[in-house]
């Protein structure tokens, strides 16, 4: 079965400085996808950002960057120039490729780490 | 991003009585949509995936006579709670996707609670 471990439970990070991520996952299978997404107070959910297996170069999406690591099967979230209204629960996801009869709907969700931002 | 529209946003219901949330995807056809379930501070659950339709394929320990998944059009579904107890109270989202390889928008959630 797949896995999707976040180690950070809380993080905390200055206005305008940059803050990591951590995501690790497990999987046996070849064709999957790996989510960020982001749930502030409101608990809309919130796609961040989305990287496809085969894609070896890693997604970005404006202060939004992540560090695929496919051998070692972690999928880090970078934010840079960190701003007031990034302060929310991030959750890592995983979902399972077409190949295998899977979408990018039924996804496998971590515990979520909460970030703080400091004015 | 397309939107998904889920009511009612909170619901209180009684002990024994069954509650009917909905999702609908404003301005796409839902080929699938998904019912996720998130326990306070913790992660969501995916409970199952329903396709227009046909019936819906429940997770391993959701019970498919509790929670009753309905999708009968590519714009609308809906997932009844049974005979409701407290125990079921929780935040239950919603997610909707259109045509293969695009990603899933969700819903606004339901917040369910079981007096």
């Amino acid at each position: 079965a797949q896995t999707v471990t976040q180690s950070q439970p809380e993080m905390s990070v200055q206005e305008a400085e940059t803050v990591t991520l951590s995501c690790t996952y497990d999987t046996s299978e070849s064709d999957y996808y790996l989510f960020w997404y982001k749930q502030p107070p409101s608990r809309q959910m919130i796609l961040v950002i989305r990287q496809e297996a085969y894609k070896q170069q890693n997604a970005t999406e404006n202060r939004f960057s992540v560090n695929f690591q496919k051998a070692a099967k972690s999928f880090s979230l970078k934010i840079s120039d960190s701003q007031l209204g990034d302060a929310a629960m991030y959750f890592c996801a995983y979902s399972r490729g077409e190949h295998y009869g899977g979408s990018q709907g039924n996804l496998i969700f971590g515990k979520g780490t909460k970030l703080s931002v400091k004015p | 991003g397309a939107v998904v529209s889920q009511h009612p946003s909170r619901v209180i219901c009684k002990s024994g009585t069954s509650v009917k949330i909905e999702c609908r995807s404003l301005d796409f056809q839902a080929t699938t949509m998904f019912w996720y379930r998130q326990f306070p501070k913790q992660s969501l659950m995916l409970m199952a995936t329903s396709n227009e339709g046909s019936k819906a394929t429940y997770e391993q320990g959701v019970e498919k006579d509790k929670f009753l998944i309905n999708h009968a059009s590519l714009t609308l579904s809906t997932l009844t709670v049974t005979s409701a107890h407290p125990e079921d109270s929780s935040f239950y989202i919603c997610s909707a996707r259109g045509v293969v390889n695009t990603e899933a928008f969700f819903g606004q959630g339901t917040r369910l609670t079981v007096v």
